[in-house]
């Protein structure tokens, strides 16, 4: 059983450019949540995707886009990017209700670089 | 912003029980306590939660106070794998909340 899947694994842009990321939830889940992880720091909540809407977001500028396919499968979009957008972008699923998303699992990530 | 308070950092003899403390004063009566860990180079890994009994499962056991204002997060027999940094994170279980991360503790497990 194949967990959460994330590509590229590394990626590297310049500033003002436009950048996708890709997640596969694990199978059976189909909740799909995006993290960035500054370096020194915990991650944090951007955006949380099921029934292919956004459902919650965290204090991310519109920049920061995202999709969610009938598969669950999810993009993170990013658009004119900064310096300080270079992180790791974690992507996370789980299952919808109360008891079944006792816990979130995640992706290693992938590591985006702003130059 | 987190709602917990942990030490940045913390070593353990390889072999020795590794005890993680945490600091949530403003727990509410419907949150949880979570820990979850981040080992170099992946994304964090769910390990124990509770409401407000003791609990415990293959990889730790989870002590939380009565009053439900810090807990402790015990890994009984550290190995060099262990190295990671924990992070405690109080939750509501409803509604898909999303985890707010800390900064969490830094776990060096020392030969």
């Amino acid at each position: 059983d194949a967990g959460v899947t994330q590509s590229p694994t590394h990626l590297i842009k310049t500033r003002g450019q436009q950048v996708t990321l890709r997640c596969s939830p694990k199978s059976g889940h189909d909740t799909v949540s995006w993290y960035q992880q500054a370096l020194g720091q915990g991650p944090q909540f951007i955006f949380q995707y099921y029934e292919e809407e956004e459902r919650q977001r965290g204090n991310f500028p519109d920049r920061f886009s995202g999709h969610q396919f009938p598969n669950y499968s999810s993009e993170l979009n990013v658009n004119a990017l900064l310096l300080g957008d270079s992180a790791l972008y974690l992507c996370a699923s789980s299952p919808r209700g109360q008891l079944a998303n006792e816990k979130l699992f995640f992706g290693s990530g992938t590591q985006l670089s702003v130059l | 912003d987190a709602k917990t308070t942990q030490p940045t950092s913390m070593d353990c003899a390889e072999g020795r029980a590794a005890n993680l403390p945490c600091n949530h004063s403003t727990i509410s009566g419907n949150e949880y306590v979570y820990w979850y860990r981040q080992i170099h180079s992946q994304g964090p890994q769910y390990i124990i939660h509770g409401l407000k009994n003791n609990e415990t499962n293959e990889m730790a056991s989870l002590i939380i106070t009565e009053d439900r204002k810090s807990s402790t997060l015990i890994l009984p027999h550290a190995t060099l794998r262990d190295t990671a940094v924990y992070y405690c994170i109080v939750r509501v279980l409803s509604g898909n909340t999303p985890l707010v991360f800390g900064k969490g503790t830094r776990l060096s497990v020392i030969a």
